[in-house]
């Protein structure tokens, strides 16, 4: 049961940058997000998407891009990175179903932009 | 708007007692509540939710929350505290008209340390 997986687990790289944190699971799940941590801020959500080939922003889109061509995959993209995207970055799934109200989180991603 | 409070970054307390972490949340309509737990080096886990029903809510590894209406709280509980437990822990919230499933808001944690 490999559940959700983040890729890579640490990130280094520098202002200007394009990088890309990938996520994936296994459960066929329906939803998906990226949430950012931040002290002081708790987890803040980027993006989500409902089901493949769809997505929308959540409270802190700015400089992200999302896709989402495969149920498992859900990659976040940081088309130019800023010093203000240095966070740890958590994927997670829901199934969808109100009876199961739950997230599933990934171990994580910590960025370090440079 | 939504939002919750966690007005206590820190919580101390010995093993074998009590212990309370503290949410007060803001939202238009009836709230769906949750905590989750973060260890080190870790994803959130999900420890419990309340979405209707009973106020006392009990999830894993012992605890319990209880919802109050009147007082927009969602306190996470314990009666006995384990070294075990020390750890970040956030409190969540969504509405229920139409939002979606997992899109949470979520406080700023507070950080459970349990000293033997």
């Amino acid at each position: 049961d490999a559940g959700i997986t983040q890729s890579p687990r640490y990130k280094i790289t520098e202002t200007g940058r394009q990088v890309t944190l990938m996520c994936h699971q296994t459960w066929s799940h329906s939803y998906m997000f990226w949430y950012r941590q931040d002290l002081g801020h708790g987890l803040r959500l980027i993006y989500y998407s409902a089901a493949a080939d769809i997505t929308d922003k959540g409270e802190v889109p700015d400089g992200y891009v999302v896709s989402r061509s495969k149920t498992e995959n859900f990659p976040l993209t940081l088309e130019s990175a800023t010093r203000s995207q240095t966070s740890v970055y958590f994927c997670a799934s829901n199934s969808g179903q109100s009876t199961n109200e739950k997230l599933f989180f990934g171990s994580g991603t910590q960025l370090s932009v440079l | 708007a939504q939002s919750v409070a966690q007005p206590e970054d820190q919580v101390n307390v010995a093993e074998g007692n009590p212990l309370t972490v503290k949410c007060t949340y803001s939202v238009s309509g009836n709230p769906y509540l949750f905590w989750y737990v973060q260890y080190p080096n870790r994803g959130l886990q999900f420890l419990l939710k309340y979405i209707t029903g009973d106020n006392l809510v009990k999830g894993s590894y012992g605890f319990e929350a209880e919802f109050n209406k009147s007082q927009t709280s969602f306190h996470l509980k314990k009666p006995s505290a384990l070294v075990s437990d020390s750890a970040l822990y956030f409190c969540a919230v969504r509405h229920d008209r139409g939002s979606t499933l997992g899109r949470l808001y979520f406080g700023r944690g507070t950080q459970l340390t349990v000293w033997p």
